[in-house]
């Protein structure tokens, strides 16, 4: 029982235009998003968060957009680069789950150049 | 430089064999958790920690002990129990467990049987 999906396990994208990455989820009950990206054979990395509060959070080339209704994330990355080629992890907690980070399967995301 | 230093990055090990990964911070975080990854697949849990002397099962827990003897450090044993062990598996940390706060990783353990 997924309670965080990221129905896309891939993704292509050209060099320079934007790449929007999916998730969603089911408990209404999560108040706090994540995404991250990960290389091959390393960790990892925090990119931004969302708090249910909110619909946007913006930092550089990221946005993420949330839409609690629909229970879904996305994150929109422009313009892509090619050091964008890597997984992206969503990742869900809620308080009344003590906060446990709940992952999705992640997207690979390609840029093409 | 703050960080989490998991060791080694790549480990063999022969059926039957219980073997340590080790994980430390110096980020001087309360909580610490040990996820598996395997291929297409999430973070599952399999441990983790918020407070030293303290830790509780994830999702995945059997064939797999912790201990939380320090702040710093959070290692990891893989049992002869674990019936797959073939993995990659990472280390993380958090400020705080009880709020909504990101997690930072380490660079991971490849983990073999051979």
């Amino acid at each position: 029982d997924q309670q965080v999906k990221q129905n896309s396990p891939s993704l292509s994208v050209q060099e320079g235009r934007i790449s929007i990455l999916n998730c969603d989820y089911t408990n209404s009950m999560f108040d706090y998003f994540l995404w991250y990206k990960k290389y091959p054979a390393e960790g990892p990395t925090f990119l931004i968060s969302i708090s249910s509060i909110k619909d946007k959070n913006e930092d550089g080339r990221f946005t993420v957009f949330l839409n609690k209704s629909a229970k879904h994330l996305s994150l929109h990355i422009v313009p892509s680069q090619p050091g964008d080629s890597a997984v992206y992890f969503c990742a869900a907690s809620a308080r009344d789950s003590n906060y446990q980070l709940i992952w999705g399967a992640g997207t690979k995301l390609i840029i093409k150049p | 430089d703050g960080g989490i230093t998991q060791s080694p990055k790549y480990l063999f090990r022969k059926e039957g064999q219980n073997v340590t990964l080790s994980c430390e911070q110096n980020l001087n975080h309360d909580a610490m958790y040990w996820y598996r990854q395997d291929p297409g697949q999430g973070l599952r849990l399999i441990y983790y920690s918020q407070i030293v002397n303290d830790f509780q099962k994830g999702d995945i827990a059997e064939g797999y002990s912790v201990s939380r003897e320090k702040k710093e450090s959070f290692p990891l044993t893989v049992t002869s129990a674990q019936k797959n062990p073939t993995a990659f598996y990472l280390c993380a940390s958090r400020g705080n467990s009880r709020m909504n706060t990101e997690a930072f990783f380490g660079q991971g353990t490849r983990l073999t049987v051979v």
